[in-house]
């Protein structure tokens, strides 16, 4: 079964820094990686979808990479903002249709 | 609301009771699905379905049911024999393609509450 963990789960910086959130995978036979944004009591918002067949997928500040071989994605958020403050999902799906989701990283930025 | 929206925003549940959340999608997308989610825990599927007329259970779908006779709607019962339902429940919706699904877009959500 696929399991997927989040490292760091929690993330306090002062605004401006560059950032790295980690999301490793177990079962390297995904179909696709997502990243998703939720803010306190809210639905999902997508940021990044990186295919099987993709290394990155880039959107403004925000840069996402995936080793499938390794089993891991990376998601960079350049020159951070307080507005950025949200809890970061990971999510694979693969072979058995069903999505698995990593706990997330809680991230506030600090003015 | 990207195209998908879920009702109520807030429920409240009364012991042994079965309650029935909304999720409507506009943009005919095949494949919907419900999660779960919990404080301090990732979303946990409860159902998901590609297709009018069929669905499929996901890791937690005891003590719930779903139905899918509209393409548009895929509304989710809590019901009696779920102990413990108090919880954020998310809704979403993707293309289905060459066999799996695509970028998800999800609801506002629903927070069920037990009284």
């Amino acid at each position: 079964k696929q399991e997927v963990t989040q490292i760091p789960a929690a993330l306090s910086v002062p605004e401006g820094e560059n950032l790295v959130l980690n999301c490793s995978f177990t079962d390297s036979a995904i179909y696709n990686l997502q990243w998703f944004r939720q803010d306190p009591g809210k639905g999902l918002t997508s940021l990044l979808l990186i295919q099987s067949s993709q290394r990155e997928q880039t959107s403004g500040r925000l840069n996402a990479s995936l080793d499938k071989s390794s089993g891991r994605s990376t998601l960079y958020i350049a020159a951070s903002q307080p507005g950025d403050s949200a809890t970061y999902l990971c999510v694979t799906s693969g072979g058995s249709y069903i999505p698995t989701f990593g706990r997330g990283t809680s991230l506030i930025v600090h003015p | 609301d990207g195209g998908i929206t879920q009702s109520p925003k807030y429920l409240f549940r009364k012991e042994g009771q079965n309650v029935t959340l909304s999720c409507e999608q506009n943009l005919n997308h095949d494949a919907m699905y419900w999660y779960r989610q919990d404080p301090g825990q990732g979303l946990r599927l409860i159902y998901y379905s590609q297709i009018v007329n069929d669905f499929q259970k996901g890791d937690i779908a005891e003590g719930y049911s779903v139905s899918r006779e509209k393409k548009e709607s895929f509304p989710l019962t809590v019901t009696s024999a779920q102990k413990n339902p108090t919880a954020f429940y998310l809704c979403a919706r993707s293309r289905w393609r060459g066999g799996r699904g695509e970028t998800q877009y999800f609801g506002p959500g629903t927070r069920l509450l037990v009284l």
